[in-house]
């Protein structure tokens, strides 16, 4: 079946820091790929997402590549801020792109 | 403002006793969902509907019942047959899919066993 592995946190980075989050999947076919995100207290909404290979998405400064080759999604960005201080999560759809899979969560800690 | 709205935010439940959470949507989806998030373990799906009248079972539904009766409305009931109850509870939505893989989720239930 599909499976995402994210990279364990809690990640702590100061302000302007580069940041990478580690995003890997397990899946048959040709699944779509995302990141959402989650701040403290609330639901999750969708960060940036990406449909084929080679594809890059991006939003807020946050990007990701979309690799077959290495089965990777992994999410960066060159410079955070304490606004980035959430939880992000990795997720797939399978190939009727009915149903996430998600990965475990990667808090990420921003300090000033 | 359109969205999803969970309640309520906080719930706690004694062992034995049955608890509904409730989650509206006015987004005109109609796909729904529920899931539990647990600490370092992300999101498990319980159920899902993808018509009115319609809904499956996701990867942990045991312990878990639902309903769907109006496009809007998709309430789940955390039964005394769950073992482990304690958790946060995110309601989603979804136009199905078209390979947008987008979910609108609503801000969470946190239910607390006793």
């Amino acid at each position: 079946g599909n499976s995402v592995t994210q990279m364990e946190g809690p990640v702590t980075l100061s302000e302007e820091a580069f940041l990478t989050i580690n995003c890997t999947y397990t899946a048959t076919g040709y699944p779509s790929l995302f990141w959402y995100v989650q701040y403290p207290g609330e639901g999750l909404q969708l960060l940036l997402k990406a449909t084929k290979a080679d594809d890059k998405g991006s939003n807020k400064g946050f990007e990701a590549t979309y690799r077959k080759e290495t089965t990777s999604f992994h999410l960066e960005k060159g410079s955070v801020q304490v606004s980035d201080s959430a939880v992000y999560f990795c997720a797939l759809s399978d190939n009727a792109g009915n149903m996430l899979t998600f990965g475990g969560g990667t808090r990420l800690m921003v300090k000033p | 403002d359109g969205g999803i709205t969970q309640s309520p935010k906080y719930l706690f439940r004694k062992e034995g006793q049955n608890v509904t959470l409730s989650c509206e949507q006015n987004l005109n989806h109609d796909a729904m969902y529920w899931y539990r998030q647990d600490p370092g373990q992300g999101l498990r799906l319980i159920y899902y509907s993808q018509i009115v009248n319609d809904f499956q079972k996701g990867d942990i539904a045991e312990g878990y019942s639902v309903s769907r009766e109006k496009k809007e409305s998709f309430p789940l009931t955390v039964t005394s047959a769950q073992k482990n109850p304690t958790a946060f509870y995110l309601c989603a939505s979804s136009i199905p899919f078209a390979n947008t893989g987008e979910l609108f989720f609503g801000e969470g239930s946190r239910l607390t066993v006793l």
